[in-house]
């Protein structure tokens, strides 16, 4: 079954905590993505990776980190430093230009 | 900087009316256009897509959109709405050749029984 897996569905953060979200493909595509999205917001761009070893920041990349070290796998540490964490967060991937799949999604919130 | 403006942010809709919901872009080189739709409690799914050929295309459960270069625009249509579609829509676009995304801020659509 193909297609995009995202864990935890839900996940709570304490003050000055990292947390770190979980995103697997097994789509075979090159690019991986995290969006953020809050209510009236649409969905903002963290970060972005096109190749395996290598991303870019997107318009809101303060306060997260990513790594890409094998193609499937693409996590976001959302570190103490993101004073505004509360949101729903998205993983997508696509090959380039062409379409994006998404997870179901990650929502955290701060204790 | 390239954007994506979507000017209803809120619409309620009886079923059997029709629907248009206007999507604007801002990047002038040859780009792709979705709409993707989330549904309650549902993934972010892909509703239509325009890469290049008939501005016109079409997707899935009765929608359309309309590719219009000269206004940058990529307006969805459905002549008749259901219940069912009420969800949130989303407008994106990605400049051809690159691998960054532009959404737009969605609509959220509702449709009244």
């Amino acid at each position: 079954d193909g297609g995009i897996t995202q864990s935890p569905k839900y996940l709570f953060r304490k003050e000055g905590q990292n947390v770190t979200l979980s995103c697997e493909q097994n789509l075979n595509h090159d690019a991986m993505y995290w969006y953020r999205q809050d209510p009236g917001q649409g969905l903002r761009l963290i970060y972005y990776s096109q190749i395996v070893n290598d991303f870019q920041k997107g318009d809101i990349a303060e306060g997260y980190s990513v790594s890409r070290e094998k193609k499937e796998s693409f996590p976001l540490t959302v570190t103490s430093a993101q004073k505004n964490p509360t949101a729903f967060y998205l993983c997508a991937s696509s090959e380039q230009g062409y379409i994006q799949y998404f997870g179901a999604g990650t929502r955290l919130s701060v204790l | 900087a390239q954007s994506v403006s979507q000017h209803n942010h809120h619409v309620i809709l009886s079923e059997a009316a029709s629907l248009e919901l206007g999507c604007n872009y801002s990047y002038g080189g040859t780009v792709n256009l979705f709409w993707y739709v989330q549904y309650p409690g549902q993934h972010l799914q892909l509703l239509l897509k325009y890469f290049s050929g008939d501005p016109l295309v079409k997707g899935i459960k009765g929608f359309e959109a309309e590719f219009i270069k000269s206004k940058f625009s990529f307006n969805l249509r459905k002549p008749s709405v259901q219940w069912s579609d009420t969800a949130e829509y989303f407008c994106a676009v990605v400049n051809s050749g690159t691998y960054k995304y532009i959404f737009g801020t969605g609509t959220r659509l509702k449709v009244l029984a």
